[in-house]
């Protein structure tokens, strides 16, 4: 079944915390995408990647980091976590321009 | 500015009746996208439809339509004969392709449906 694959889905973490949050697809979609989505706010987006190595800041990028260095993954990594933070993320991908982007089924991040 | 306006925070409709869900946007690029998602309570986004700006004709997915004014810069969704199911949050999104194909949102627009 092709899909993108967010872990976890539910995270509670404390303050400076280090953590990552995965994303796996397996439709060897050259682009992938990290958005957030808060009341109000409808989705932001944080990162994207256009290829492997290719990374670039959408526009929250602020206290995130990500990697692409293969083409099925593209984790997004909080360095030092603070309760702003506190939002549901979701990883995209899309197979071309004109195809809706598959979203994995989302992250609900809580920073204590 | 936004550059994708959703106005309607909140929307009723009857069962069975067709339902218009409005989305405004604002780009000066001639090339871009439009999309519409669905997001039910359980949180995950779907797909439902896509519009280009060269296209001629309004794009339909059974019963989602795609209402294209683009003049007037909207591109509002319509559901036909409205379902239980449809009840959700809907949102409107814009690709531009200078800014590296990313999708812009909406703020969304909560769709329930009355039996």
């Amino acid at each position: 079944e092709a899909q993108v694959t967010q872990n976890p889905r539910y995270l509670i973490t404390v303050t400076g915390k280090k953590l990552t949050v995965t994303c796996s697809q397996n439709m060897n979609h050259e682009y992938m995408s990290w958005y957030r989505q808060d009341p109000g706010l409808g989705l932001r987006q944080i990162y994207y990647s256009m290829n492997v190595e290719v990374t670039d800041k959408g526009d929250v990028p602020e206290g995130y980091k990500v990697s692409r260095k293969e083409k099925r993954n593209f984790p997004l990594i909080l360095e030092s976590p603070s309760p702003n933070q506190t939002s549901l993320y979701f990883c995209a991908s899309r197979r071309s321009e004109n195809y809706g982007y598959t979203f994995g089924s989302g992250t609900r991040l809580t920073v204590v | 500015a936004q550059k994708i306006t959703q106005t309607q925070p909140g929307m009723f409709v009857q069962e069975k009746e067709a339902v218009t869900l409005d989305c405004t946007y604002d780009t000066s690029d001639p090339s871009y996208g439009l999309f519409w998602y669905k997001q039910p309570s359980s949180g995950e986004m779907i797909f439902l439809i896509y519009q280009g700006s060269y296209d001629q004709q309004n794009a339909t997915e059974g019963r989602y339509s795609l209402n294209f004014q683009k003049a007037r810069k909207s591109a509002n969704l319509v559901i036909s004969a409205s379902q239980l199911g449809d009840s959700a949050m809907y949102f409107c999104a814009m690709r531009e392709v200078p800014y590296g194909n990313k999708l812009v949102f909406g703020a969304g627009t909560i769709l329930r449906v009355k039996s």
